[in-house]
């Protein structure tokens, strides 16, 4: 079945960088959009950014523009979120997921970035 | 941006309900309108796409309508297993997706 198995995260201070990767297994990695979606802590959704099927296109939401790069190696099937200049509003559960139809079908299983000031 | 304003923000309701959660859009998004709903720990669901399309494996106790700016979410029926919270998400061509602040769906 369709998984994509998230892997990274932990616990940084301010100021410092950590990268998120999402492994896709079960389907055609290299025919589908992705994106990365956070939830603060008992908040809602966050779309942050999206990338295109063969990794030519990426748009990031303005809350994470120039801090946070999506990029993914269809050759490896995963997904990557490189995350610069954390600050503590970066306090999350980050998940990646499918696009499909305008919405998210499939999404990781969640990693939990924490940021200390 | 196009914002996403759910309510009711949380509901109470008991087992055999049927209850009705609305999310209305800051402009005009056609039917590109998803819902989910989520459990504590886990990620989301995906339920209806374009507005009124049930995924595959979601019961038919769950229906959708809407287009333009005001869309529903109805599940008939309540059981334990549909208490969680539900979210609706949008996306337009025209600017990033966005999801509405969510809807805490309760036991009565």
């Amino acid at each position: 079945q369709v998984q994509l198995v998230q892997s990274g995260g932990g616990l940084a201070q301010a100021g410092t960088s950590l990268r998120l990767s999402c492994a896709g297994s079960a389907f055609p990695f290299s025919s589908y959009a992705l994106h990365w979606v956070r939830q603060a802590p008992a908040k809602g959704l966050e779309w942050l950014a999206v990338i295109s099927d063969d990794g030519s296109k990426t748009y990031n939401a303005d809350s994470v523009k120039g801090r946070f790069t999506v990029s993914r190696d269809n050759s490896k099937n995963t997904l990557y979120l490189q995350m610069d200049s954390l600050t503590s509003d970066d306090t999350g559960v980050y998940y990646c997921a499918r696009e499909w139809a305008g919405a998210f079908d499939f999404w990781g299983q969640g990693t939990l970035v924490t940021v200390s000031s | 941006a196009i914002q996403l304003t759910q309510s009711p923000s949380s509901l109470s309701a008991s087992v055999g309900d049927r209850v009705t959660i609305t999310c209305r859009a800051s402009q005009d998004i056609g039917s590109s309108l998803a819902w989910y709903h989520q459990k504590p720990g886990e990620p989301p669901v995906l339920l209806i796409s374009g507005a009124s399309t049930l995924q595959s494996g979601v019961p038919s106790k769950f229906s959708g309508r809407g287009s333009g700016t005001d869309f529903t979410l109805t599940i008939s029926s309540l059981q334990p297993d549909d208490f969680a919270t539900y979210f609706c998400q949008q996306f337009s061509p025209y600017s990033g997706p966005s999801f509405g602040q969510g809807t805490r769906l309760e036991i009565k």
